[in-house]
Formats: C-alpha cells, sequence, structure tokens
C-alpha cells in the first residue's frame, strides 16, 4: 500500500517568509509525528497527533512553529517567519497506533537564505 | 546526558561479512521500545527492526538481527551478509512508554555511517 507522502520535496524560501510542509499518512494511521532532521542537532521530535486529540507539542522549537491536523489524517507543519536555523529536513512518520512502529515519509528539505 | 549513544560515526565492512552496529541507551522508564532505521543517501527513513524491553528473545528480520543486552543497557545491530546496497546511514532508537508522560515520540542516537567496500 501507499506510504507516508510529503510535499513538497524541496523548499527554498527567503528568511522572514511563512512556509507550510504538508504531510499524508498511511492510511488508517492514528498517530502522527513530525521530526527535524538536522546538521547540528541530529533528528528532533516537534509534535505528535493522536487522532482528532490535541497535539503534543512538547518538541516545538518556538513559537513560530505550529501545526495542525485535520479530519485526523492530512498534516501541516507551518514555520512563520522562517529562520536561517530552521533549515533542515522535516520528516513525517505515523503509526497505527502510538506504541506502534513508525513509518517515515520522504521528508521535505527546507533551506532558509 | 544522551539518552541513545552511537559510539561509531562511521564503519567499513567488506561486501558479504557481517557488521556489527553499537547502540547503548539510557532510560529509567521500565517499558521501552528499541529500534533500528537505515537512512540512505536518498534520505527516507527505513524501518529494519524493533526489540521489547520485555522481549525474552533477540529481535530478527532476515539479514537483521538485534544484539539486545538488557543489563549492559545495549542494543547492537548486526547485519550478516552485507550488500553494497547496505550503505547507509543507520540509526538507533529509542520509546520510552511511560517516563514523563511521553507519547510514544522517538529518541534518536547521531548514527553510524556503514560503508560496504566491493
Amino acid at each position: 500500500g501507499a506510504g507516508v507522502s510529503q510535499s513538497p520535496s524541496n523548499k527554498v524560501t527567503e528568511k522572514g517568509k511563512d512556509v507550510e510542509l504538508r504531510c499524508d499518512p498511511i492510511s488508517g494511521h492514528t498517530a502522527l509525528y513530525w521530526y527535524r532532521q538536522s546538521l547540528g542537532q541530529g533528528l528532533e521530535f516537534l509534535i505528535y497527533f493522536q487522532g482528532n486529540s490535541a497535539p503534543d507539542k512538547s518538541g516545538l522549537p518556538s513559537d513560530r512553529f505550529s501545526a495542525e491536523r485535520t479530519g485526523g489524517s492530512v498534516s501541516t507543519l507551518t514555520i512563520q517567519r522562517t529562520q536561517q536555523e530552521d533549515s533542515a529536513v522535516y520528516l513525517c512518520a505515523s503509526s497505527p497506533r502510538m506504541d506502534e512502529t513508525q513509518y517515515f515519509g520522504p521528508g521535505t528539505r527546507l533551506l532558509v537564505l | 546526558a544522551q539518552k541513545i549513544t552511537q559510539t561509531q560515526p562511521g564503519m567499513f565492512v567488506q561486501e558479504k561479512e557481517a557488521v556489527t552496529l553499537d547502540c547503548t541507551y539510557d532510560t529509567s522508564d521500565p517499558s521501552y521500545g528499541l529500534f533500528w532505521y537505515k537512512q540512505p543517501s536518498s534520505g527516507e527513513m527505513i524501518f529494519l527492526i524493533y526489540q521489547g524491553s520485555y522481549d525474552q528473545q533477540n529481535a530478527t528480520e532476515g539479514r537483521y538481527s538485534l544484539n539486545f543486552q538488557k543489563a549492559r543497557k545495549s542494543a547492537n545491530l548486526v547485519i550478516s551478509a552485507s550488500q553494497l546496497g547496505d550503505s547507509a546511514m543507520y540509526f538507533c532508537a529509542m520509546r520510552e512508554i511511560n517516563y514523563g508522560g511521553s507519547q510514544g515520540n522517538l529518541i534518536f542516537g547521531k548514527g553510524t555511517k556503514l560503508s560496504v567496500k566491493p
């Protein structure tokens, strides 16, 4: 079946602009996670959604980051007023439930100039 | 303190030989899961193998096996009969179930870059 998909695959933006990154989880997966992978910080957890419940935002690095998940499926990660340190690969993962294996999408490579 | 430690930034292995990638972890949660993921140059994280903290036997998946030593808090990945396509970054990760209100997010090590030589 179809895996996790993410769009765009690459995004180049100017400092100060807002960006939206999209994640389509595997159909039927209730848990959805966003991670960030950067050279300096490695892989970091950002935010977690379980179905339609309020998300766990404990990993978001600043209030410029927000995410939503519509209808318990597609998720959008928004970064406002982007900074150069936001340049990274943003990975989305989903799992059938919170305590099961997470499957990752191909990521969105974000470059902030 | 790091929760997941991968001490080998890079490893080389000859094709068809076995290789062990090291991973140690730190947790006070009695219930946790350990994962290995492969990340080729294309960037996608590919799930390889899982070991639960209460599993009595070491996990195996094809050419991959996990050498789980709970008392030592180590979860090394063993790849048998290496292939050229195994060249990639390998990440060890842990999921804590009960500690600190965790929602099951993964904590990753820094990774090991494996290069398979023909």
